[in-house]
């Protein structure tokens, strides 16, 4: 089992759908969850971070959390075409150097 | 959010030589940099973690006296590919990080050994 999952997608939206992208983690002891996203052909940018159970919002953007089921997702609201690229969810490791740990990605693809 | 440079952002070196990557934190302290390699349509791989003033910790697989790594200040880092191969090829990103905070990435360099 990979200590991060997210289905690869890719995950096609219509402009101005609300995107939803889900991501679970094995390591139930994590207490850190980010979203970075990543353009093609450039490195990943941090869009939100989330450390309690429940919702938060960030503009056009809100991370959910759910530590029993171990469970983070980010949804995006009136979804651009500008949003289609690549979303890495990362979770901070607990031991060492507190690594993050990153899912494959999921590609959201918006459509005008 | 902090900001992370990196230098230079491409390079095209002769197979046998040796590039150096420049990673900074320019805003903040860097406690722990990260350094990832990224070949095309694949996920981030982390290469090796370092600590300011410590020797680099590198992940499984990652040949340590290939790739040389200092941290020689809280917001420098540099990453040594040394006798490039075509295989090295690929997109190096580093990140930083202050204390235990969020962690930022630098915008990468694409490096291309012919």
């Amino acid at each position: 089992q990979k200590e991060v999952e997210q289905n690869s997608g890719p995950l096609s939206v219509p402009e101005g759908a609300i995107a939803s992208l889900n991501c679970t983690y094995s390591d139930r002891g994590s207490q850190s969850f980010f979203w970075y996203r990543q353009y093609s052909g450039k490195s990943p940018e941090l869009i939100m971070f989330i450390y309690s159970n429940g919702d938060k919002e960030d503009g056009r953007f809100t991370a959910q959390l759910n530590k029993a089921s171990q469970y983070v997702s980010l949804l995006i609201r009136d979804s651009q075409p500008s949003d289609s690229a690549t979303y890495l969810c990362a979770v901070k490791g607990n031991t060492g150097f507190q690594k993050l740990v990153f899912g494959t990605g999921t590609r959201l693809l918006v459509s005008p | 959010g902090a900001v992370v440079s990196q230098h230079p952002s491409r390079v095209i070196c002769k197979s046998g030589t040796s590039v150096k990557i420049e990673c900074r934190s320019l805003d903040f302290q860097a406690t722990t940099m990260f350094w990832y390699r990224q070949f095309p349509k694949q996920s981030l791989m982390l290469m090796a973690t370092s600590n300011e003033g410590s020797k680099a910790t590198y992940e499984q697989g990652v040949e340590k006296d290939k790739f040389l790594i200092n941290h020689a200040s809280l917001t420098l880092s540099t990453l040594t590919v040394t006798s490039a191969h075509p295989e090295d090829s690929s997109f190096y990103i580093c990140s930083a990080r202050e204390q235990q905070e969020t962690q930022y990435f630098g915008p990468g360099t694409r490096l291309l050994v012919l």
